[in-house]
């Protein structure tokens, strides 16, 4: 079955633009994760949705960053006034949720390299 | 707070070597997850294996193995008989409590394989 995309795969923009990453996960996943990546580093979390909740948004920077998900599905992460230092790797995932066995494994999306000059 | 350390920022192997990959975490909790992902050189991020705390049997899945010992708190991973295609990043990763904040995964800075024919 397909797997977690993202779009759009690369974005040049310049600084104080907004931007806006989508992230469609696997079709009856439950619980959706925003990551960044800098170069060279491990992802580090951002933020994270049961169904439309957003429970835990502990890992957005600062108050530039903000995310939805309205429907359940589909998230949307969106950058305000970008500035050279948002530049990464932005990483969505998306896990089965609830209580089965798997439920906390993450499955990880191409990733939007966004660079902001 | 939790904390992953994968010492080796590079590995590089000939064809048909094994190759072992040390993770170290550090949690002040007695159940969590760990998990290990591979990073090709396409970008995308490839769920390897999650291991529950209290399992501590080691597993093996075709050439990849997984050696999990809570006494030394270390998940190594070992690529046996490696291939050309085996070459990627490997991150190790930990999350937090089942039942608490066990969706977010800390991320070790990765460890670079390079397998040459």
């Amino acid at each position: 079955g397909a797997g977690v995309s993202q779009s759009p795969r690369y974005k040049v923009t310049k600084r104080g633009q907004d931007v806006a990453l989508r992230c469609d996960p696997i079709s009856g996943h439950v619980s959706l994760y925003w990551y960044r990546q800098a170069l060279g580093q491990g992802p580090e979390f951002l933020t994270y949705f049961n169904y439309e909740a957003q429970q835990d948004k502990s890992g957005l920077p600062n108050d530039r960053f903000s995310a939805e998900r309205p429907e359940g599905s589909i998230s949307t992460l969106t950058i305000q006034r970008t500035e050279q230092r948002d530049s990464a790797m932005y990483r969505c995932a998306s896990s089965p949720g609830l209580a089965g066995p798997s439920y906390n494994e993450q499955f990880f999306g191409p990733g939007t390299r966004l660079t902001v000059l | 707070a939790q904390k992953v350390t994968q010492a080796q920022t590079e590995i590089s192997v000939v064809e048909k070597e094994d190759v072992t990959l040390d993770c170290v975490y550090e949690t002040r909790d007695t159940t969590y997850y760990l998990f290990w992902y591979k990073q090709p050189p396409s970008g995308e991020l490839v769920f390897l294996i999650r291991r529950n705390s209290f399992d501590e049997q080691n597993e093996i899945s075709g050439r990849y193995s997984w050696n999990f010992q809570k006494s030394t708190s270390s998940f190594n991973f070992t690529i046996t008989a490696s291939q050309v295609v085996d070459s990627a990043v490997y991150f190790c990763a930990l999350s937090e409590p089942p039942g608490v904040n066990d969706y977010k995964l800390s991320f070790g800075a990765g460890t670079t394989v390079t397998v040459r024919a």
